[in-house]
């Protein structure tokens, strides 16, 4: 079975901060590794995704994250918060589904980044 | 600016009523998935479908049942809704295209049991 777990329901910031958002999953399989956001009364928009590859992804809005194996991690940052980040942020695993590209995500329970001015 | 659609986007129905939600695919996509999505929680999977057949299904009980059509489009029915099946429901779409696995939510729709 997978799961995620996040740490941190509410993460606050000073805006030009470094933001840090922590995600560990438990996978029994190599994972496909995901962070979305979520801005109020809308739905999810992928930031950055992991298939294989390079450990360190790169994602929209100068978002990346890295991939650790041994830690099962994969912590999503950003180097200097703006107020237009404040949303909320899901972390993702999912497997490969029968024949489609992708199976079922299983998400964790969110982070809810303030960013204050 | 992805081409998955829900709809309605709003609506609000009574205990014990039945509801139809609707989800088009992206061009080129043949998987859709949904997930209901309650206050203050992250997405649970209710199911999946692939090229208009089951292909695993979530912690939901019967009364959520879905449907695939030949175009990829999709429908999520409720019966005998209850209180607690309040929530936001999404769906994405999924596939490869140009090499790619792709995979995109839709604004969702939200549902009000009163």
């Amino acid at each position: 079975a997978q799961s995620v777990t996040q740490l941190g329901s509410h993460v606050s910031v000073s805006e030009g901060a470094l933001v840090l958002l922590r995600c560990n999953y438990s996978s029994s399989v190599p994972p496909y590794l995901f962070w979305y956001v979520q801005y109020p009364n809308q739905g999810l928009q992928l930031l950055l995704k992991y298939t294989t590859g390079a450990t360190l992804v790169k994602g929209i809005n100068g978002f990346e994250a890295e991939f650790k194996k041994s830690e099962t991690s994969f912590h999503l940052t950003k180097p200097s918060a703006h107020m237009s980040d404040a949303a909320e942020y899901f972390c993702a695993v999912s497997d490969r589904g029968r024949g489609s590209t992708l199976g079922r995500l299983y998400f964790g329970r969110g982070t809810q980044l303030t960013v204050w001015p | 600016e992805t081409g998955v659609t829900q709809s309605p986007t709003h609506l609000i129905k009574t205990r014990g009523q039945q509801v139809t939600l609707r989800c088009s695919s992206q061009s080129g996509h043949n998987t859709v998935s949904w997930y209901q999505q309650a206050l203050g929680q992250g997405p649970q999977f209710i199911f999946q479908y692939y090229r208009e057949e089951e292909n695993g299904r979530g912690n939901f009980p019967p009364r959520f049942s879905g449907l695939q059509f030949p175009n990829y489009s999709s429908e999520l029915n409720v019966n005998a809704l209850e209180l607690d099946d309040s929530a936001l429901y999404l769906c994405a779409s999924s596939g490869r295209t140009s090499g790619r696995d792709e995979q995109y939510f839709g604004p969702g729709t939200r549902l009000t049991v009163t």
